[in-house]
């Protein structure tokens, strides 16, 4: 079945330390987005790519930073400059959305916890 | 993209159809109505969207009205895995970025 993979599920990180969070998609979709929620909140967007080798900033962007040399995979780097780091992230995809109605798919989310 | 106000939290008997609201009243002409849902500790899921007429499919149903400044999702035989919090999003169609705005959603209680 096609689908969104992100691993791992849950990941702990110690202050000062840079972790990846890991999104795999075989849905062939062109876009690909990272959002983060915090308890009881909504989502917010952080990175998006709209075409490999290609990706801009969300609303809260600081302190990530993103890679998309493949279509299907896009991982986020949640560096040490970023000082809230706890959070659920959540990997979406779609086709191409430009000037389209389009739905997003997402992934399952990695729940990051500072030790 | 036009702001969404829905009510924090609703119940609903399991077997009975649950309408959830969404007022959006600053909509504009090019702007469509989405629904996801999210049920806890998983990512959201898409279930409908529309632009101006009414639309169905095997989830739920979008009832949007004539002015386009409110809708309601209906979910007609409710049951206790459609227990989630349910966002109601509005976007521009012809956004050239995919950002999609989740407010807090309505948190659905289905009880047996």
């Amino acid at each position: 079945d096609g689908g969104i993979t992100q691993s791992p599920k849950y990941l702990f990180r110690k202050e000062g330390q840079n972790v990846t969070l890991s999104c795999e998609q075989n849905l062939n979709h062109d876009a690909m987005y990272w959002y983060r929620q915090d308890p009881g909140q909504g989502l917010r967007l952080i990175y998006y790519s709209q075409i490999v080798n290609d990706f801009q900033k969300g609303d809260i962007a600081e302190g990530y930073s993103v890679s998309r040399e493949k279509k299907e995979s896009f991982p986020l780097t949640v560096t040490s400059a970023q000082k809230n780091p706890t959070a659920f992230y959540l990997c979406a995809s779609s086709i191409d959305h430009r000037g389209r109605v389009v739905a997003q798919h997402f992934g399952d989310g990695t729940r990051l916890s500072i030790l | 993209d036009a702001k969404t106000t829905q009510p924090t939290s609703m119940d609903c008997a399991e077997g009975r159809a649950a309408n959830l609201p969404c007022n959006h009243s600053t909509i504009s002409g090019n702007e469509y109505v989405y629904w996801y849902r999210q049920i806890h500790s998983q990512g959201p899921q898409y279930i409908i969207h529309g632009l101006k007429n009414n639309e169905t499919n095997e989830m739920a149903s979008l009832i949007i009205t004539e002015d386009r400044k409110s809708s309601t999702l209906i979910l007609p035989h409710a049951t206790l895995r459609d227990t989630a919090v349910y966002y109601c999003i509005v976007r521009d169609g012809s956004s050239n970025t995919g950002k999609l705005i989740f407010g807090q959603g309505t948190t659905l209680q289905v009880k047996p």
